[in-house]
């Protein structure tokens, strides 16, 4: 069965210090993957998607970056993080082929910039 | 506003009473979903209506669409107090995003 692992649960950073948050998936081949970002008591913003290996979009100009250096492997990455970085990160994956699928999401990282 | 709004935005019943929440979207969709948040967790995918269905079923779940009002409604039948959660709809409009509204918070009291 598939599996999303998203890690860490909670971060606390100063700002101006780096980021990384990773996410890795398992039992399935060339997902989407997608990292979202939720404000408190608010819905989900998408952040970055991709489609493949070193794909990556970005759906909001920010302090933020995506890679995908494996198939099943999406990294959240700041080089200096602000006060406004501060949420809860979700990664998400989906079945590559058509559109009529959900999404599986991990189970998220509560990240406090301060 | 935004595609896929949730109302109501909060909504506190008794256990054993029936819960709905409904989504409003405003572009033509490919797909809709349901989805449930537990506190500080990540989202759980509930239920997935194409647009070519009208009603969906699952266990106590029952999702309806109506493609020509641009709405969705969840009904939680026979609500538990482990219903306690956020739900939020999702709107598949094509391509490789789906859009979240901002959830309805629902609170069954026991």
């Amino acid at each position: 069965s598939q599996t999303i692992h998203q890690w860490p649960a909670t971060l606390v950073q100063p700002v101006g210090s780096p980021l990384s948050l990773e996410c890795t998936v398992e039992g399935t081949s060339n997902p989407n993957l997608y990292w979202y970002r939720q404000a408190a008591g608010r819905g989900l913003q998408l952040l970055f998607y991709s489609v493949g290996i070193g794909q990556i979009s970005s759906e909001v100009p920010q302090n933020l970056s995506a890679s995908r250096p494996q198939d099943r492997q999406f990294i959240l990455s700041s080089k200096k993080l602000l006060l406004s970085d501060s949420g809860f990160y979700l990664c998400a994956w989906s079945l590559q082929t058509g559109g009529n699928y959900g999404y599986t999401f991990g189970s998220g990282t509560r990240l406090t910039v301060v | 506003s935004q595609q896929g709004e949730e109302d109501p935005q909060a909504l506190s019943i008794q256990e054993g009473e029936n819960a709905t929440m409904n989504c409003s979207y405003k572009t033509s969709i490919n797909n809709l979903q349901w989805y449930r948040q537990n506190s500080g967790r990540g989202l759980v995918h509930l239920i997935l209506i194409r647009s070519n269905e009208r009603e969906k079923h699952s266990g106590r779940l029952r999702v309806t669409l109506d493609t020509s009002k641009k709405s969705s409604s969840l009904l939680i039948t026979a609500s538990r107090a482990a219903d306690t959660a956020s739900y939020f709809c999702a709107t598949d409009t094509g391509g490789f995003k789906t859009i979240f509204g901002a959830g309805t918070r629902l609170f069954v009291k026991a």
